[in-house]
């Protein structure tokens, strides 16, 4: 499979404690994104890269969170001091930087489960 | 900032018959209107998408419609089948692509066999 791909699938953590996602996108992609989605709800905005570097974050994205992309190709999303309210569904989505299609190819998620 | 509204939040047809799913927007500025959908545990796709140069576009038994003046743009499925059953994401976008784009609440669409 060559789509994008995000580890780990699921993470089950206590709160307070820091978490990692990892994404690896499609190869020739130069612009990935991550997004957060709850139960019920569509995906919300948090960040983009385009190679490396984090051109647009959203105000979703308190200063627990951080994203990198350090060589334009995976990307890590790392929570800190993880809150209940951080439960949810983290995308990673990459895209070519072609102005004729706007086309997200997202990979499955990262579930995160805070108790 | 944008704000994307859909509507139904559920909808249940009966196999063969046509499934419409609508969405308005706030920012008169966005311009590239995509649908994806996302069926159990699987990630979203998308579909079909318009810009706003355009007031329809068709894809087999998938179309979209767009009204620039009322702010509003609709899915509309005809010749249902179960395998269309999932979750419909509408989304609107300022920059003419997918950076910016704000989604809409999803539409969980039933086709009863």
């Amino acid at each position: 499979d060559t789509g994008v791909s995000q580890d780990p699938r699921h993470k089950i953590t206590k709160r307070g404690q820091n978490v990692t996602f990892r994404c690896d996108p499609i190869s020739e992609h130069n612009r990935l994104y991550w997004y957060r989605q709850t139960l019920g709800q569509g995906p919300e905005f948090l960040t983009y890269f385009q190679n490396e570097a984090q051109l647009e974050k959203s105000r979703l994205l308190s200063d627990r969170f951080s994203a990198e992309r350090p060589k334009g190709s995976f990307s890590t999303l790392e929570i800190q001091r993880t809150e209940q309210g951080d439960s949810a569904m983290y995308l990673c989505a990459s895209s070519l930087p072609n102005k004729n299609t706007g086309e997200l190819f997202f990979g499955e998620g990262s579930r995160l489960t805070v108790l | 900032g944008e704000n994307v509204e859909q509507h139904p939040s559920t909808l249940s047809v009966q196999e063969g018959d046509s499934a419409v799913i609508k969405c308005t927007y706030s920012d008169s500025a966005s311009n590239y209107f995509p649908w994806y959908k996302q069926e159990l545990g699987k990630r979203p796709q998308l579909i079909i998408d318009i810009r706003s140069n355009v007031g329809e576009k068709k894809d087999q038994r998938i179309a979209v419609t767009l009204n620039k003046t009322a702010k509003h743009f609709s899915l509309h499925i005809t010749e249902t089948q179960p395998e269309d059953s999932a979750v419909y994401f509408c989304a609107a976008s300022v920059s003419g692509s997918a950076r910016q784009l704000t989604f809409g609440s999803g539409t969980q669409l039933t086709v009863l066999p």
